[in-house]
């Protein structure tokens, strides 16, 4: 099972349309989660860290379910600047092995169209 | 808001040349990264650098690599014999705190653009 595994895609949505990302991780002891945005030849940029509780920040809401090791975004009523490559990020933590790495899912295109 | 300079954006080199890719982390900042993103592949771990040693290196990170910070505010990754595989896109990244970055994540760079020809 890849360390960290996600839908690999692409998805092309009209404006305005709900899209979910699904991600699962294989070292259960992993402690942090997050997920990035990666824009064609950009740097890697934090959109939101994904809590047990689930989080929300606007648009976009953040899943996370330990016992499945499953990581999920939703973006609702997406925009023509939501295009870029989601990308499922996962820290191990001490528990899980490393404090210091975060290991990248492959990453998901999404393109939103007019 | 504070960001990580890199430096150059992108270096074109020989096989077999020594290449050293520059790195300005955020002031404040503890932990220091470099990560690699070979086209069309996913974001790749390297090694990361606190309290002035290595404190975890990948399988890539090998004799060929090394890491400095030789004055308070660079860091600095040297490959020291380039091999045409080591062409990629080469991010460096810096973090208040280890776990990931807490809450602030990573600040990632840019990116330095190496490619070996």
């Amino acid at each position: 099972r890849k360390e960290v595994e996600q839908d690999p895609g692409p998805f092309n949505v009209p404006e305005g349309a709900t899209v979910a990302f699904n991600c699962t991780y294989s070292n259960s002891a992993s402690q942090s989660f997050f997920w990035y945005r990666q824009d064609c030849r950009k740097e890697p940029k934090l959109l939101m860290s994904v809590y047990s509780s689930g989080n929300e920040d606007g648009r976009f809401t953040a899943q996370l379910n330990r016992a499945s090791q499953y990581i999920s975004l939703l973006i609702r009523d997406s925009k023509l600047s939501d295009s870029a490559t989601y990308l499922c990020v996962v820290n191990p933590g001490l528990r899980g092995g490393s404090n210091y790495k975060l290991t990248f899912g492959k990453g998901t295109l999404l393109t939103v169209n007019p | 808001e504070p960001e990580v300079t890199q430096t150059p954006s992108h270096q074109v080199t020989q096989m077999g040349q020594e290449v050293i890719l520059r790195c300005v982390p955020i002031s404040n900042h503890l932990y220091f990264y470099w990560y690699r993103q070979i086209l069309g592949q996913k974001v790749e771990f390297l090694v990361s650098f606190y309290n002035n040693e290595i404190s975890e290196k990948s399988e890539i990170f090998d004799d060929q690599f090394s890491v400095e910070r030789p004055d308070g505010s660079n860091f600095t990754l040297k490959i020291r014999s380039t091999k045409l595989e080591d062409s990629a896109m080469y991010f460096c990244a810096s973090t208040r705190t280890g776990e990931g970055g807490g809450n602030y994540g990573y600040t990632f760079g840019s990116g330095t653009r190496l490619t070996v020809v």
